[in-house]
């Protein structure tokens, strides 16, 4: 079956790095993405691996892919005030031609001052 | 360019009231879904569509429904509201099952 796990909370000061960890359970995932939500707003995507990648930079976003223990990260360098949110990590799984994305349960990024 | 316009934002229905929950997409996409946000549980799936004429139960479809007449419109409807439906209800887009998906602000619907 298909479950993505999240820790719900992580508090880090402003500057340092955020590490928000995923866990799932279907090997099959084709693609893995993270989302952020901020207070009062819909889900946007904030980036995507492929399933066959190890590791994705863009700019402050490191995403890090184990597939052996099926373990996704995101890493957020220099953590600002602005990037306090939910983070939801997703996979996409193959279902029958109809790929079907499962959301973990978010983890709720606070910056201290 | 909207993209996913959800409305109501905020609703306050009283038990066995109905009502219906507006999602419509500028983007011509395909696949359209209806998710619920509830503390601690993440985004469960409700109901999808694959596209115009066709819709699919997701994970708790129990006390709504859905339809979609046209590509651009999928709307949510709750029959007889109960206190267990008050959640943030999201409406999402994509050009397929399972690629990138873009949602609406939400509806924040409780029942009393």
């Amino acid at each position: 079956g298909e479950d993505v796990e999240q820790s719900l909370f992580l508090s880090v000061r402003e500057g340092d790095s955020s590490v928000i960890n995923c866990t799932y359970t279907d090997s099959s995932s084709t693609y893995l993405y993270w989302y952020k939500q901020e207070p009062g707003a819909g889900l946007q995507l904030l980036t995507y691996i492929f399933s066959n990648m190890d590791m994705k930079q863009d700019q402050r976003l490191t995403v890090l892919l184990n597939k052996k223990d099926k373990h996704l990260s995101l890493r957020i360098a220099d953590t600002q005030t602005g990037d306090s949110a939910i983070y939801f990590c997703a996979e996409s799984i193959p279902n029958f031609g109809n790929e079907k994305l499962t959301f973990g349960t978010g983890t709720r990024l606070t910056i201290i001052p | 360019n909207a993209g996913v316009t959800q409305t109501p934002k905020f609703q306050v229905l009283k038990t066995g009231q109905s009502m219906t929950l507006q999602c419509a997409q500028d983007m011509n996409h395909e696949y359209m879904s209806w998710y619920r946000q509830d503390p601690g549980m993440g985004l469960r799936l409700i109901h999808y569509s694959v596209g115009a004429g066709i819709t699919d139960q997701g994970e708790v479809p129990n006390g709504y429904n859905v339809s979609r007449s046209t590509t651009e419109d999928f709307p949510l409807r709750l029959l007889s509201a109960a206190p267990s439906q008050t959640s943030v209800y999201f409406c999402a887009s994509s050009y397929r099952q399972g690629t990138e998906a873009f949602f609406g602000q939400g509806t924040r619907l409780t029942v009393v």
